[in-house]
C-alpha cells in the first residue's frame, strides 16, 4: 500500500475518443508524475506536475495533457486516442523539497485498452 | 535522450540459484533506482544508489552503481519463488526524479 490511488483501474475506449485518468497522491506529497507502460516494457515518463504546473515532459505529443489540483491530486487526459495508446498508465507521487528522498510511490495503474 | 538497457530481458531459474541483472547506459545519472513490479501492481522501490562505486545490500539482494554512474547491477543470492517479478532499473538526471526506466528483466524462480 503506497497511499496512491488511481481510477479507473480498467477501461476500454475506441480510436478517436478521449479519456481522463485520475490519481490521488500520498498524503503530504506535492508532486505527481505520470508514466505510460506498454505491455512487456518499462514505464516511460509522460510529465510531472508540481504546484499545479507542468514541471517537465517526456517525448509525448500535445494530445497528452494533465492537471494538478490544489489538493495535489491529478488528472491525465488523452485526446484522439490511437491503438498504440493501449497501456498501463501509472501515477507516482513524491515530495519535492525539504525531505525529498527522490523516491516515487506508484499507484496500481489504470489499464487502458483502445479498440 | 537518455536510454537504459537491461539484460537479460527474461530469466527463468531454479530455487537456490544465484543471478545477476545488468543495467547499462551511455549517459551519466545522478542516481539510479531499482524497482520490483508484480502483475497488477505499480513498481515498488527496492533501493537508490547515488555514489559511483556504491554497493548496497538488502538481505539477499546486492546492488552496485558503476564508478562512472552509467551502469548498475542487481545480484540475487539463493533466489526464492517469492523473488519472481519484473525488475526495473531507473535513472534520475539533474532535473530530479523524472525517471528514465530500463525495459525490465522478468524473473521467474521455480520451486
Amino acid at each position: 500500500e503506497t497511499g496512491v490511488t488511481q481510477s479507473p483501474t480498467h477501461l476500454i475506449k475506441t480510436r478517436g475518443q478521449q479519456v481522463t485518468l485520475r490519481c490521488s497522491s500520498q498524503s503530504g506529497h506535492n508532486t505527481v508524475s505520470w508514466y505510460q507502460q506498454a505491455l512487456g516494457q518499462g514505464p516511460q515518463f509522460i510529465f510531472q506536475y508540481y504546484r499545479e504546473e507542468e514541471n517537465g515532459r517526456g517525448n509525448f505529443p500535445p494530445r497528452f495533457s494533465g492537471l494538478q489540483f490544489p489538493n495535489y491530486s491529478s488528472e491525465l487526459n488523452v485526446n484522439a486516442l490511437e491503438l498504440d495508446d493501449s497501456a498501463l498508465y501509472l501515477c507516482a507521487s513524491s515530495l519535492r523539497g525539504g525531505e525529498d528522498t527522490g523516491e516515487l510511490f506508484f499507484g496500481e495503474g489504470s489499464r487502458l485498452t483502445v479498440l | 535522450t537518455q536510454l537504459l538497457e537491461q539484460s537479460p530481458q527474461f530469466l527463468s531459474i531454479q530455487e537456490g540459484e544465484n543471478l545477476t541483472v545488468y543495467c547499462n547506459s551511455s549517459s551519466v545519472f545522478s542516481s539510479l533506482q531499482w524497482y520490483r513490479q508484480e502483475p497488477g501492481e505499480g513498481p515498488v522501490l527496492l533501493v537508490t544508489v547515488v555514489t559511483g562505486g556504491e554497493v548496497k545490500k538488502l538481505k539477499r539482494l546486492t546492488f552496485q552503481f558503476g564508478d562512472a554512474r552509467k551502469d548498475s547491477s542487481l545480484h540475487i543470492t539463493a533466489a526464492q519463488p517469492g523473488d519472481t517479478g519484473l525488475y526495473l532499473c531507473a535513472g534520475a538526471g539533474n532535473a530530479g526524479n523524472m525517471l528514465t526506466f530500463g525495459g525490465g528483466t522478468r524473473l521467474m524462480v521455480k520451486p
